[in-house]
This record gives structure tokens, sequence and C-alpha cells, in this order.
């Protein structure tokens, strides 16, 4: 299996459920993110993780917790959330988050939350 | 603060009317300006990166070209398939580990 990987593809949850959004890359980076896409509205950055060390955290809600067990894989639990969290949630890979080079994007999580 | 504004926000074809797409950006020192397309259901897939002013790339038919100030993306006789959400994004050269900053996309409709 080549590129980035993401499960599950669709989910549904309720405003107290905990689930967990799970990625993986298969392309041999050091720099894994997520992306929180919503109609309307540009790719927002939530975190980045640079050789399992996060390095990037924009503001996003302590219900949003990432983690990072090694360089090819990259979680991201969920707990309490509101209906405004309903969004395509990307994750993304490169080799160097640093230095101006493209992203490979997986194919997303469809978040609805009721 | 960086700043990327793309237009249109929808653009429809008819098949093998040529157009243009485009992105304006505001940034302190640009390091790499990128297009994505994105298929519904999809991740965007990475089409170019330019560096600098006066820089063009070109695939199949598209072609991106980058000024100080904007960048376009010419889709010449395009085909049904070409239907995509085209995305820009820029990174500053001082932006440290945060990526990229993206527009919010041209929905692109090409009709046979």
């Amino acid at each position: 299996e080549t590129g980035v990987t993401q499960t599950p593809r669709h989910l549904v949850m309720g405003m107290t459920n905990k689930k967990s959004l799970k990625c993986e890359q298969h392309l041999g980076h050091n720099a894994m993110y997520w992306y929180k896409q919503s109609a309307k509205k540009p790719l927002e950055l939530m975190f980045v993780y640079s050789l399992e060390e996060r390095v990037e955290n924009n503001s996003v809600p302590s219900r949003f917790s990432p983690e990072c067990p090694n360089s090819s894989h990259l979680f991201l639990h969920l707990h309490t959330l509101q209906p405004e969290d309903s969004a395509l949630y990307l994750c993304a890979s490169s080799q160097d988050p640093g230095r101006g080079e493209k992203l490979f994007f997986g194919s997303g999580t469809q978040l609805s939350v009721l | 603060e960086d700043q990327v504004t793309q237009s249109p926000e929808a653009l429809r074809l008819q098949e093998g009317e040529s157009s243009s797409l485009n992105c304006s950006y505001t940034v302190s020192g640009l390091r790499g300006l990128f297009w994505y397309r994105q298929d519904p259901g999809k991740g965007p897939e990475f089409l170019f990166t330019l560096y600098s002013a006066g820089e063009e790339k070109e695939k199949e038919r598209l072609k991106a070209t980058l000024t100080k100030k904007e960048s376009f993306l010419h889709i010449t006789a395009p085909k049904p398939e070409d239907s995509a959400t085209y995305l820009c994004a820029v990174q500053a050269r001082n932006s440290g580990n945060t990526p990229l900053v993206f527009g919010k996309g041209t929905r692109l409709s090409v009709i046979a």
C-alpha cells in the first residue's frame, strides 16, 4: 500500500462520544499534519508533527487531541465534540515541514457530529 | 498575516473553452506557491510548485504562472475530467514549521 491512508472514511458521532481518527503514511516522510476542511472555508491547519514531536498547534480546542506514536502513524482523538466540528478531516505528510515542500494528503474522514 | 484569495469561487466552462483561475497572495517573503486539485470526497492532489516571479510550469492542459502578487492557472481546451476544485497555497520564507496557507479554492465544472 502506498501514499497516505486514513480511516474511517466516514464517521457519525454524538456530542458525548469518544472516537479516534487514524492516519498512516507509507512514504518515509518525517512530518505529518492534521487539517480541517469546512464548506466555504480554506483548509485550516490543526497540528504539525515533525519526527514524532508536535511542533505546531494552531489554538485548537482541547476536545481534539493528537497522538503521533511514530513517524508513520498519526491519530486524532475526539471527545465531547460540537456540531460545528462537523467537517472533512485531512491527514497529510511531507519530508520536512519547513522547506516549502509539497504535501501528500489522504482522502480524509468526513465527520458528522449530531 | 499571510493571505491567499482565489477567484472566481466557481467557474463553469464548455468543453474546449479555455480560461484562467486566479490566486492573489500576500506573504512576507515567498518560499513557494502551490497548486492542488481536489476531487469530491478526496484529499488535495499536488499539481505544481512555483518559487519565483516569472516561473511557469505545465502539465497536460494546465499551465501555472507566477508574478510577485498573483498566480494564474491556465486551462487550455478543458475536458470534463478537469472538473474539480483547484486550491492555491503559499508558504512564507520565515514561516517556521507552518507548512502552507490555503485559499478557499475555485470549483471548476467543464460541461461536455
